[in-house]
């Protein structure tokens, strides 16, 4: 069974203190991680897709790094508005190689960032 | 439309009764999926679709939860005898691909179900 374990739980940081977020996994044949934004009361939004251990992926104040066991979010220089949700996921290639479209989520890790 | 659209926003019914929950995807998104999201956790899998075939049921907690998807467009979640503990925030997500192509699937809304 796929799993994704997220941490730490919750971080709170000063603004332009930088952090990174760590999400474990384990899965039968990795196709994709996915990592994702929530605002309170939102849906999930997009961030990144990763595929393959030593890919690395930014977005303005955020770099997304991946290995074989674990993918990293991490973010440099955080403002207020960074303050958010952050979600990981893995989509896993099924039996024979096909693939699925169920992403298993992990809970979460809550980031405040103080002025 | 410009994003997933999830009806109704929010839906309070008496346990027993039967709930329909339904979802807009992205127009010409082929893959539909349901997710459930309790407070303070990441999504759960439910059901997907590609087109309107419903490819992967697992995540359907019992038969009294099933979904819908006939023309492979806007999808039903139909939750039956509703229970106290079917209430959660129910999400809907498509996505271009379809099982051969990998792309991100778009949240929308979802629908807050409250079961009293």
């Amino acid at each position: 069974e796929d799993q994704v374990t997220q941490s730490p739980e919750a971080l709170r940081l000063q603004e332009g203190e930088s952090s990174s977020l760590n999400c474990s996994y384990t899965v039968s044949g990795l196709r994709g991680l996915f990592w994702y934004r929530q605002d309170p009361g939102k849906g999930p939004e997009f961030l990144f897709t990763l595929y393959s251990a030593g890919e690395e992926k930014e977005k303005e104040r955020l770099k997304a790094t991946l290995t074989k066991k674990e993918s990293f979010l991490h973010i440099t220089a955080p403002k207020p508005e960074d303050s958010a949700t952050y979600l990981c996921a893995v989509q896993a290639y099924g039996a024979g190689g096909t693939s699925y479209g169920k992403l298993t989520f992990g809970q979460g890790t809550i980031l405040t960032v103080h002025p | 439309g410009a994003g997933v659209s999830q009806s109704p926003r929010y839906k309070v019914t008496k346990r027993g009764q039967d709930v329909a929950l339904r979802c807009d995807p992205i127009s010409g998104h082929v893959s539909l999926y349901w997710y459930r999201q309790a407070l303070g956790q990441g999504p759960e899998f439910l059901t997907y679709f590609n087109y309107e075939a419903q490819q992967d049921k697992s995540g359907l907690p019992n038969d009294r939860f099933s979904a819908e998807r006939p023309e492979g467009s806007i999808s039903t979640l139909t939750i039956q005898r509703t229970e106290q503990r079917d209430s959660a925030m129910y999400r809907c997500a498509s996505s271009l691909g379809t099982a051969g192509r990998i792309t991100e699937a778009f949240f929308g809304q979802g629908t807050r179900l409250t079961v009293v």
